[in-house]
């Protein structure tokens, strides 16, 4: 198994400014993940972070937005850029070394004030 | 319809209750995880389940590949259980994301 530390924990920033998430697993990993919840809604997959490469995004999100970089197997970051009080939200990472396994980060609950 | 149903949507029961948090999903799985959330947003993986049941202390979690379906049982419930429940699948066709859904809320009343 994985453990996966996710920093910070949580935050309360101003709006137009911006936020890096960091996510460290403590092994190599294939796959990871980011997601954002916001309030009263389900988990919904911002991208996957691709080692050496750029993210591949889903539906409704951009990379000027939310850069993402892995520049290794065992570390990632999010950033959430300009942000505006609808980005309030708890935002997980998440690691996959097979198909059967998922490890996760403990969220950070990010407020835009 | 969503790939990932979970019922009840919430629940709220007295301290010692035998508690159920069903699951729902449509699609073929490579795995289904249970995760907690804690009131201020912390989430806590419980349990991976491919097959039959799995048991932690006071939490059993079991999963019926052909019915697609998985519980989560808490026994002798207490308020500390108070959280969001939420399970997740790995889907088969997915390249290793998962498919969440949309969490049980649950009190546990002293």
């Amino acid at each position: 198994s994985a453990v996966i530390s996710q920093k910070p924990s949580r935050d309360i920033c101003q709006r137009g400014t911006s936020l890096t998430i960091q996510c460290q697993v403590d092994s190599q990993v294939t796959m990871m993940f980011w997601y954002r919840q916001q309030p009263g809604q389900s988990l919904t997959l911002i991208a996957t972070a691709n080692q050496g490469s750029e993210a591949t995004y889903e539906s409704g999100f951009v990379i000027d937005k939310f850069p993402i970089s892995r520049p290794n197997l065992t570390f990632s970051t999010l950033t959430v850029s300009n942000m505006s009080p609808e980005d309030s939200s708890i935002y997980l990472c998440s690691a996959s070394q097979v198909a059967t396994e998922a490890f996760f980060g403990q969220g950070t609950r990010l407020t835009v004030v | 319809k969503n790939e990932v149903e979970q019922s009840p949507q919430n629940l709220t029961a007295q301290e010692g209750e035998f508690i159920t948090i069903n699951c729902s999903y449509s699609v073929g799985i490579s795995a289904l995880h249970w995760l907690q959330q804690h009131p201020g947003g912390g989430i806590v993986s419980l349990f991976m389940l491919s097959s039959g049941k799995k048991k932690h202390g006071r939490l059993i979690a079991t999963i019926n590949i052909q019915e697609k379906h998985s519980s989560l049982h808490i026994t002798a419930s207490h308020p500390r259980d108070s959280a969001v429940y939420i399970c997740a699948v790995g889907s088969m066709d997915s390249n290793y994301q998962l498919i969440w859904g949309a969490g049980t809320k649950l009190i546990i009343k002293p």
